[in-house]
Formats: C-alpha cells, structure tokens, sequence
C-alpha cells in the first residue's frame, strides 16, 4: 500500500529467538498500529502509537514489546518467539483514528518452528 | 467489555445479486464505525465508515446501514461481482477514540 512499508515480508524462525519487525510510513500520519490476524480470530490489536515514543498496549500485547524512535517508524519486538506466535502482523497507520479510516501495509508472515 | 462481531463466517451468492453482510457490536457509545475489504495475500483495504449519527450511508456499489438500536451493522453491495469476492470486516473504534476494533470477519464468494 501506498505511504506504509512492512519487512520483512516472509520470516521464518525459531522458537527462542529475538524477531524484529519493521513498519515503515511516508504519511507523516500521527498514529501507528500493529494488529495480528489469525484464522477466527480476525484481526487483534497488539500495541499501538501515538507518537514518537508513546505507546500503549492492546488487547494480546503479552510476549511483544514496540518501541518508535522516529515519527516513520514503527518496531514490533518478539523477544522470545513462540509458536503460538506464528501469524501474519498487520501494520497501519491513522491521522485521525476516530474520524477516518486505517491504511494498512501489505503484512509480515511470520513462521516460529 | 468492547468487542465486535459478524453473524456469518461465510456468504456466497451469485453474480449479479446483492449481498448483506451483518456485523453486531457490543459497545452502544461506539460512534464510529468501519467496513474493511480483504483479498486474498493482500491488507485490510477501507470500503467506507459510518458515524453513530447517520443511520445510512452510500458509496459506490456499498451502502452501510447503521441500527443503533440493537447494535447492528450491516454492508450491502449491489449486483454483486466476483471481484468482490474477499473477506469483509466490520470494525467500531474504542472508547478511547485511538484504535480500532475488529470482527472475525464474513468470507463473501461470489460465483459466475
């Protein structure tokens, strides 16, 4: 999508192991998000942004921690991964999250064997 | 608690007719409201929002309805494309006015 850009794309890792993902927006856009989306279980909120090092936690936030140093940059941290854990991470980034609509990035595959 | 939900995990209608996909909501002072369209490999693509103040809005081919009364959400797409075939998700923003919270989700198949 255009203005939001998830790496890697595809991951696979072991369990145990630090994972980062990135999300990365050219908006300018105030409010950052990572969603998580497993099959029945639609999306799920894991952390958010609303500014430069302001966060707040979501509804699966256990075993993630975010960090944003930049207004452009969005980190998801798996310290130690897990199989359950294994899913696609959806970034999205809002100016007005009560008033318009998220644009979301393209997603993060991620695999913890 | 603030959740969201759909009625139906799966739709599938034929070319040309009209599909409703219902979603129910539990939080009554939500006051925005989202239907997100998602393809196959792709991210979560915004079809259009409603807020708690209108009962109805149109876009192209969609219209959102809003009941506010029993908490229902409903997309209905009119002379309905394989194109659209995607799961569609209803989405109500938290309390807090910072985030969004989404359904399961309604897979809509359409056959030709």
């Amino acid at each position: 999508d255009a203005g939001i850009t998830q790496s890697p794309r595809h991951k696979v890792t072991e369990t145990g192991t630090p994972v980062t993902l990135r999300c990365h927006q050219t908006e300018n856009h105030r409010y950052m998000y990572w969603y998580r989306q497993d099959p029945g279980h639609g999306l799920r909120l894991i952390h958010y942004s609303y500014g430069v090092k302001d966060t707040d936690k979501g509804e699966v936030s256990d075993g993630y921690s975010v960090s944003r140093s930049k207004t452009e940059d969005f980190l998801l941290t798996l310290e130690s991964a897990t199989s359950s854990q294994t899913s696609v991470y959806f970034c999205a980034i809002s100016d007005r999250p009560g008033l318009e609509g998220y644009t979301f990035g393209s997603g993060t595959r991620l695999t913890v064997v | 608690g603030e959740s969201v939900g759909l009625h139906l995990p799966t739709l599938s209608v034929q070319e040309g007719d009209n599909s409703i996909i219902n979603c129910a909501y539990s939080n009554s002072a939500s006051d925005y409201f989202i239907w997100y369209k998602q393809e196959s490999g792709k991210g979560p693509q915004f079809i259009i929002d409603i807020r708690s103040n209108m009962d109805k809005r149109q876009g192209q081919r969609v219209t959102v309805l809003l009941n506010k009364t029993v908490k229902h959400l409903s997309l209905q797409i009119a002379a309905t494309q394989p194109g659209d075939s995607a799961v569609y998700f209803c989405a109500e923003i938290n309390q807090a006015g910072t985030a969004l919270i989404f359904g399961k989700g309604t897979t809509l198949s359409v056959s030709s």
